[in-house]
């Protein structure tokens, strides 16, 4: 198996211009989680999906953000427009709810930096 | 809103040595889970406790939980080199035990 597969794996952008970042999880995992990771706010849930059904989006810091899951298998964050307070490591990770298990999976997150 | 505080915030010890840390947590939490996270890369699983487990052990890993206390313990028996790290811990409430909440993690150095 793959893992959790996150692109790109550095981004570099200037202020104003919109940010894509994209995800595609374990396949047969039916969760799917976006976190920001910083020094100052650590690691923070912004958004997770379920059978690629938005479930909990509060952890969205504005309408800047938003987050997409057109399939089982792929899943976007995207920031428009972005600002250099963004910059920061976003993580995606994937859970499966069978087997009743609650551990996710992380892929090697995407660094953003925004001048 | 980081709930779980792991104590102490760096430790450093020598190879062979066991290393403890510890987490703390406001809510009632279904499930406890502690993760690995090397420098640059993403975070690794390494053990799950369900609220009503008291203790729990995989390979060199044992982890503790104290639900009266909200607290729970992750010792790492024998250190390795390769154990430096950063490890945090992660709680899962009661109301929604898949949503975890992340501590803000403790970074352990063994020396060799």
């Amino acid at each position: 198996d793959a893992g959790v597969i996150q692109s790109p794996r550095h981004e570099v952008t200037e202020m104003g211009q919109e940010v894509t970042l994209r995800c595609k999880p374990i396949s047969g995992h039916d969760y799917l989680f976006w976190y920001r990771q910083t020094m100052m706010r650590g690691l923070e849930l912004l958004i997770y999906f379920n059978n690629n059904v938005p479930i909990d989006d509060s952890g969205m810091p504005e309408d800047r953000f938003s987050a997409k899951m057109p399939n089982a298998s792929f899943s976007t964050l995207k920031i428009q427009p972005s600002e250099p307070r963004d910059s920061a490591v976003y993580f995606c990770a994937s859970s499966a709810s069978s087997g009743g298990s609650y551990e996710q999976y992380f892929g090697p997150g995407t660094r953003l930096t925004v001048t | 809103s980081q709930q779980g505080e792991e104590d102490p915030q760096a430790l450093s010890i020598q190879e062979g040595e066991n290393a403890t840390m510890n987490c703390s947590y406001k809510t009632s939490i279904n499930n406890l889970q502690w993760y690995r996270q090397n420098s640059g890369r993403g975070l690794v699983h390494l053990i799950l406790i369900r609220s009503n487990e008291r203790e729990k052990h995989s390979g060199r890993l044992r982890v503790t939980l104290d639900t009266s206390k909200k607290s729970s313990s992750l010792l790492i028996t024998a250190s390795r080199a390769a154990d430096t790290a950063s490890y945090f811990c992660a709680t899962g409430s009661s109301g929604s035990a898949r949503q975890l909440t992340f501590g803000s993690g403790t970074q352990l150095t063994v020396l060799p």
